[in-house]
């Protein structure tokens, strides 16, 4: 199975400031049929259940601000919120979906 | 509106059995694979399992596979989740979720499971 492991476990962010998140999968996410990365990323906040953000490493879900994008090939990938806001204080989760499908432990970010 | 909406969480003991029902409404259920996640209280997500569309095939995950049993019923629009012999492990909350091409577009509320004596 795929390992997902994403760094930082946690990180505190001033508002207005970026937040970087990495996910580090065991194996490719190359999908051959399409030429595009099985990863997407989740936002999950305190008694809600997960928010899809990016899916395809890279495309922003309908809705999203277009402060959060994601990019990376291969086995590394990073989602990047260019400009904190409040509201984005939450757990962020990275996801394989090109094996069996795996989540990553999960990376949570707070206000400095 | 897409809505998931779970239910027949709850306290159960050592031993027993669950089902969980997601109702699906908003969207054509029949025509979408669905998946299980869970998620102990506190702790990070974990893939459970997935059916697609006709019920005919199944996944699940190698930590639940022998007591974990997906099915769906189309013409209620509804997925439904069996565990049997409930362990203390299994506590979680447990959300199903619409597949989109691999990722999960849509997520239900989550239905609380608790294993106790």
């Amino acid at each position: 199975d795929i390992v997902m492991t994403q760094s930082p476990d946690s990180l505190a962010v001033s508002l207005g400031e970026r937040a970087t998140i990495n996910c580090k999968s065991s194996q490719s996410l190359l999908y051959s049929s399409n030429n595009k990365y099985s990863l997407a990323w989740y936002q999950q906040k305190p008694g809600h259940p997960p928010r899809l953000l990016i899916y395809w490493a890279s495309a922003r879900e309908s809705g999203v601000p277009d402060r959060f994008s994601g990019s990376g090939s291969g086995t590394d990938f990073t989602l990047t919120i260019s400009s904190l806001q409040a509201e984005d204080v939450a757990v962020y989760y990275c996801h394989e979906y090109v094996g069996s499908s795996t989540f990553g432990q999960g990376t949570r970010v707070e206000l400095k | 509106e897409v809505q998931l909406v779970e239910s027949g969480g709850g306290l159960v003991q050592p031993g027993g059995s669950l089902r969980l029902s997601c109702a699906a409404s908003g969207f054509t259920f029949s025509t979408y694979w669905m998946h299980w996640v869970r998620q102990v209280p506190g702790k990070g997500l974990v893939w459970v399992g997935h059916i697609n569309t006709d019920g005919s095939t199944t996944r699940y995950a190698d930590s639940v596979r022998g007591r974990y049993t997906f099915s769906r019923d189309n013409a209620k629009n509804t997925l439904y989740l069996q565990i049997d012999s409930l362990r203390a492990e299994d506590t979680a909350v447990y959300y199903c979720g619409r597949n989109a091409a691999g990722w999960i577009d849509k997520w239900g509320q989550g239905a609380l499971v608790t294993v106790s004596s």
